[in-house]
């Protein structure tokens, strides 16, 4: 049974801290996806990719969010420094063609303080 | 832009009730039309699916008709159980001829709460 994992799971940090959150997209799949959602602005979309490229990362915060894909099996969003603001749960999603839905991963919890 | 609109929420019923939540669109092309369902602490897990106008999509009792016509895919249950308490987003794939990327529109989410 093919699912997105994310890690870590939960994280608490400080204030100016450095946070990565790291996703594996279903083998095969060629489009990345990263939201965040919060309980006032709800699932918003950062940043995706399609075969390791970014297409678009109009939703993230360009001074401190970037989001990269080393590898197809590997994509990572950084925020550096982090704020109190960036607390939210963060999802990885995949995909495999235009027109095809989206797979969501369990999500990172950040809490920042 | 292509928008999702749905019902808002919590929508709360008893248990074996009919559930239905509305959902509406605007989109150009031909989109591709999901509901997901996501439970307390867990990510949006993809519920049923229509890919073209008049296709029904169904799953665990669940079920949605892509409608054209009045640009809408209302999701709906005969008999709701507890079991099916979470958050409910109707969302929009952009069709193969507007050149998108398989990017996803959600709608604004409508809880469902269901009582014994």
């Amino acid at each position: 049974d093919a699912r997105v994992t994310q890690t870590p799971r939960d994280k608490v940090t400080e204030m100016g801290q450095e946070v990565t959150m790291r996703c594996q997209p279903i083998l095969g799949h060629n489009t990345v996806f990263w939201y965040r959602q919060t309980m006032m602005q709800g699932l918003e979309l950062l940043a995706y990719f399609r075969n390791r490229a970014p297409l678009d990362d109009s939703g993230m915060p360009k001074d401190r969010f970037s989001a990269e894909m080393p590898d197809a099996t590997l994509a990572t969003l950084k925020i550096q420094p982090s704020e109190p603001r960036d607390s939210a749960v963060y999802f990885c999603a995949s995909g495999l063609a235009v027109g095809s839905e989206q797979y969501f991963g369990p999500g990172t919890r950040l809490t920042v303080t | 832009g292509d928008s999702v609109t749905q019902m808002e929420g919590p929508v709360t019923l008893s248990e074996e009730a009919f559930l239905t939540i509305n959902c509406t669109y605007t989109a150009t092309g031909y989109p591709s039309l999901f509901w997901y369902v996501q439970y307390p602490g867990e990510g949006l897990q993809l519920l049923l699916k229509a890919t073209k106008a008049d296709d029904k999509g169904s799953n665990k009792g669940f079920e949605a008709t892509y409608r054209k016509e009045t640009t809408s895919f209302h999701l709906e249950k005969g008999s709701v159980q507890v079991s099916d308490s979470a958050v409910y987003f109707c969302a929009l794939s952009e069709g193969l001829f507007s050149g998108g990327y398989n990017k996803l529109i959600f709608g604004a989410g409508t809880r469902l709460a269901v009582h014994p």
